[in-house]
């Protein structure tokens, strides 16, 4: 059980175009999942909450209107990354959070790996 | 501010050898802590948690709120060890600020 799918696995976009990225929570309903970003060697950067029904919440330093939160469903949350370029090529990583759950207990989805060129 | 530090970013033993991965973190009031383990090829799952003082895959981590650290460690490394394992503190709005991780690499 608690299963995260993200798709697509991997995406290839030309700059200045605009790619869509799904999480889904497969066997259970997450009122709260999580964007994060991941570079190179380095941490995974919390970009986003987002709770079903509601506004996201970004962290201080991303821009809401390049990477535009929806989690229109119990199930699904989508991350669009808009006029993409190339400092944007990154893994992204969503993770999510059942209902009344506890605030470690977060499921990873496997991550999307964005290349703009 | 809350963050969490993880010196190594690669930490190679051989099997059976005693494994400790260093976590400092720094948190104004009273964190919770956890270890991360991604295997390759798989997602990132959580491996144990301060609270539980559990021992997981023979791994335990204590919590030192003196010298705030938060360190991994196992008697005896087993190859299935090698992974990347992160630690990770939940702050506000319980959100998980995460280490910028450590490869444990075990070889035969």
């Amino acid at each position: 059980g608690a299963v995260v799918s993200q798709h697509p696995s991997r995406v290839i976009c030309k700059s200045g175009t605009s790619v869509k990225i799904e999480c889904r929570s497969l066997d259970f309903q997450a009122t709260t999942m999580f964007w994060y970003r991941q570079f190179p060697k380095k941490s995974l950067m919390l970009m986003a909450t987002s709770n079903e029904g509601s506004k996201a919440t970004y962290e201080q330093g991303v821009e809401k209107d390049k990477f535009l939160i929806n989690h229109a469903s119990l199930t699904l949350s989508t991350l669009t990354v808009t006029s993409a370029h190339p400092e944007d090529s990154s893994f992204y990583i969503c993770s999510a959070r059942a209902h009344g759950a506890i605030s470690y207990e977060q499921y990873f989805g496997p991550g999307t790996r964005l290349t703009v060129t | 501010a809350q963050r969490v530090t993880q010196p190594e970013k690669l930490l190679s033993v051989f099997k059976g050898a005693p494994v400790e991965l260093k976590c400092n973190y720094s948190y104004s009031g009273s964190p919770e802590l956890f270890w991360y383990v991604q295997y390759s090829r798989q997602r990132l799952q959580l491996l144990l948690r301060h609270i539980s003082r559990e021992s997981i895959k023979g791994f335990t981590a204590d919590l030192n709120k003196g010298e705030t650290s938060f360190h991994l460690k196992k008697p005896f490394a087993q190859e299935e060890d090698s992974a990347m394992y992160y630690c990770a503190l939940s702050g506000p709005g319980d959100k998980l600020i995460f280490g910028t991780g450590t490869r444990l690499q075990v070889f035969p």
